[in-house]
């Protein structure tokens, strides 16, 4: 139980263009989605926290204007990355959680790359 | 300031030794606490997590915690070639805008196990 599914794995888009990254929860109903980056040999840093029918939070230093996040069901969450550049190249990585549930659940992450 | 501490590592142990890895955070209202590891270009697994002070043990993995001190440890007996990854510390702290509960990741421990 408790598998959180990514799409696509992997994309190479050009600087200028948008992509959309998709999250989805498959066996169970996530309340809340979190949107990570993870720039290589670094951390994982939380962008924004999405609730079911809610806008995003977004933490400070990101743009939620480049980064747009969507949490329509409560089985999917999108993220947007808009005017995509070099700088945007990373691992992005989303987890889900059900509301009272102290635990994240992770999807396997989305390798972006921006020539 | 930081607010989940990793010694980043690399901390090389050999093959059947303890590695003990080590994780301290500054917010007094953190609740839960997460260990996961990470192998490169892959989303974090979870590992164990813990509420209470004390031990807690799961298999080769226990992980301790010390709420006075905000100190939490994970050691791995036996250690094997193949836990050579990066451990990430997580604490879970209440995102009350929204009454759900999100991480602070520390920067991470890479863990060289040595045959």
């Amino acid at each position: 139980g408790a598998v959180v599914s990514q799409h696509p794995s992997w994309v190479i888009c050009k600087s200028g263009t948008s992509v959309k990254i998709e999250c989805r929860s498959l066996d169970f109903q996530a309340t809340t989605m979190f949107w990570y980056r993870q720039f290589p040999k670094q951390s994982l840093m939380l962008m924004a926290t999405s609730n079911e029918g809610s806008k995003a939070t977004y933490e400070q230093g990101v743009e939620k204007d480049k980064f747009l996040i969507n949490h329509a069901s409560l089985t999917l969450s999108t993220l947007t990355v808009t005017s995509a550049h070099p700088e945007d190249s990373s691992f992005y990585i989303c987890s889900a959680q059900t509301v009272g549930d102290y635990e994240q659940y992770f999807g396997p992450g989305t390798r972006l790359t921006v020539t | 300031q930081k607010e989940v501490e990793q010694n980043s590592g690399p901390l090389s142990v050999p093959e059947g030794a303890i590695a003990s890895l080590n994780c301290t955070y500054s917010d007094r209202g953190s609740q839960s606490f997460f260990w996961y590891r990470q192998y490169s270009g892959k989303s974090p697994e979870l590992i164990m997590f813990i509420y209470s002070n004390g031990d807690k043990e799961d298999g080769r993995f226990t992980a301790q915690l010390n709420k006075a001190s905000q100190y939490v440890s994970l050691l791995i007996r036996d250690s094997q070639p193949s836990d050579s990854a990066t451990y990430l510390c997580a604490v879970n702290t209440p995102f009350w805008s929204s009454g759900t509960y999100k991480y602070i990741f520390g920067t991470g421990t890479r863990l060289k196990v040595l045959a």
